[in-house]
């Protein structure tokens, strides 16, 4: 079985600050897929990145980037000099042999202007 | 490319009433389709993974015979909440996974108020 943790509820930052929300994963089969979503009020889920488990090469597009870490299971995520735009839930996402795809419980990010 | 659509976006209904869910790829063929559940505040929750011509698989402690699904072709797969009740209020989201690929494109997802 898989498992997802997003340890961070929320987090509240003031523009222009970074903000890290951490992903810390669990499975036994050795193919697997990361994802990050966000979703903002509106509810639709958007993709930012698919990760799979033999590419542990950070990622970074445009503000976002990627810490992929197999040693310590964890995928994190970066968002630097942070916009108003960027307040929504994050989750990260594991999919594995089955295909299904165990969500993470979500972090809350607000951005103040 | 990839986009898959749900309809309705939204929907009311009075208690006891059933009400279906349409989720479609509108530019590839989805081998598999999930159907997820989301609380207010709260994570994506699968209910079931269906393929096209079979019967969908439920996850422990969802009703099949209260979601109904049907995945008649590679494009449309519907949920129908029967005999719906206020706590079956909820976000519905479906997803569509291409033959082979570990990728879901999610649609934008159904609110549904049951009154």
């Amino acid at each position: 079985a898989q498992k997802v943790t997003q340890a961070q509820t929320e987090i509240s930052v003031v523009e222009k600050e970074d903000v890290t929300l951490d992903c810390v994963y669990e499975t036994r089969d050795t193919t697997y897929y990361l994802f990050w979503y966000k979703q903002p009020p509106s509810g639709e889920l958007v993709f930012l990145i698919r990760r799979n488990s033999f590419d542990e090469q950070n990622e970074i597009s445009g503000r976002y980037s990627w810490n992929f870490q197999k040693s310590t299971s964890s995928f994190n995520f970066t968002i630097t000099a942070s916009q108003v735009v960027d307040s929504a839930v994050y989750f990260c996402a594991l999919s594995a042999v089955d295909y299904k795809l165990s969500f993470g419980a979500g972090t809350t990010v607000t951005v103040r202007a | 490319g990839a986009v898959v659509s749900q309809h309705p976006s939204w929907v009311i209904c009075k208690s006891g009433t059933s009400v279906k869910i349409e989720c479609r790829s509108l530019d590839f063929q989805a081998t598999t389709m999930f159907w997820y559940r989301q609380f207010p505040k709260q994570s994506l929750m699968l209910m079931a993974t269906s393929n096209e011509g079979s019967k969908a698989t439920y996850e422990q402690g969802v009703e099949k015979d209260k979601f109904l699904i049907n995945h008649a072709s590679l494009t449309l797969s519907t949920l129908t909440v029967t005999s719906a009740h206020p706590e079956d209020s909820s976000f519905y989201i479906c997803s569509a996974r291409l033959f082979f690929s570990y990728e879901q494109y999610f649609g934008p997802g159904t609110r549904l108020t049951v009154t």
